[in-house]
């Protein structure tokens, strides 16, 4: 199994729907997680860091599940400039690592 | 917020050319940055860890002979990519963290290297 994994998509989605990504973890140590987002031949920025107890910033949802080791962002009200690619990153303090998933790319369609 | 600033943005140079590439943190220290490699259309790949005052952890497959790190001080850390073929040409992008080593990462611009 794959330490992070994404759906790499692409998703296709009307502007103004819904959409959510699911990123599996393998390593059941893993303490910090996030999501960034990355434009076309641009850096990643932060989107959002995902806490426990699920957090939600404006259009965006993050959920964290330890049991099935996942993590899933949920955008509602989609733009067209929510078009890029979302990177699911999973962190450990225990051993240093950072593991970045493969992203999964989403077209937001007018 | 943490800044992390990479120099430079673009290079274009000639095949055996050494291409250094500085990644600066701007208001904060960072003991770890972290060097990541992007071809056109594909994720991210972590090349090397680089350590303030010891040596670059380097992931498998990227030979540390080719790409020199050094980590001098809290807010520097260089890449050198030695006697550049054109297969080396990429997006190199430098991270940090201003909280714990494996906090939310900041970013560098990022530094598209052509080479002909």
């Amino acid at each position: 199994r794959k330490e992070v994994e994404q759906d790499p998509g692409p998703f296709n989605v009307p502007e103004g729907a819904t959409v959510a990504f699911n990123c599996t973890y393998s390593n059941s140590a893993s303490q910090s997680f996030f999501w960034y987002r990355q434009d076309c031949r641009k850096e990643p920025k932060l989107l959002m860091s995902v806490y426990s107890s699920g957090n939600e910033d404006g259009r965006f949802t993050a959920q964290l599940n330890r049991a099935s080791q996942y993590i899933s962002l949920l955008i509602r009200d989609s733009k067209l400039s929510d078009s890029a690619t979302y990177l699911c990153v999973v962190s450990s303090n225990r051993d240093d690592k950072i593991i970045f998933g493969k992203g999964t790319r989403l077209h937001i369609l007018p | 917020g943490a800044v992390v600033s990479q120099h430079p943005s673009w290079v274009i140079c000639k095949s055996g050319t050494s291409v250094k590439i500085e990644c600066r943190s701007l208001d904060f220290q960072a003991t770890t940055m972290f060097w990541y490699r992007q071809f056109p259309k594909q994720s991210l790949m972590l090349m090397a860890t680089s350590n303030e005052g010891s040596k670059a952890t380097y992931e498998q497959g990227v030979e540390k002979d080719k790409f020199l790190i050094n980590h001098a001080s809290l807010t520097l850390s260089t890449l050198t990519v030695t006697s550049a073929h054109p297969e080396d040409s990429s997006f190199y992008i430098c991270s940090a963290s201003g909280q714990t080593r494996v906090g939310p990462q900041h970013f560098g611009d990022g530094t598209r290297l052509s080479i002909l």
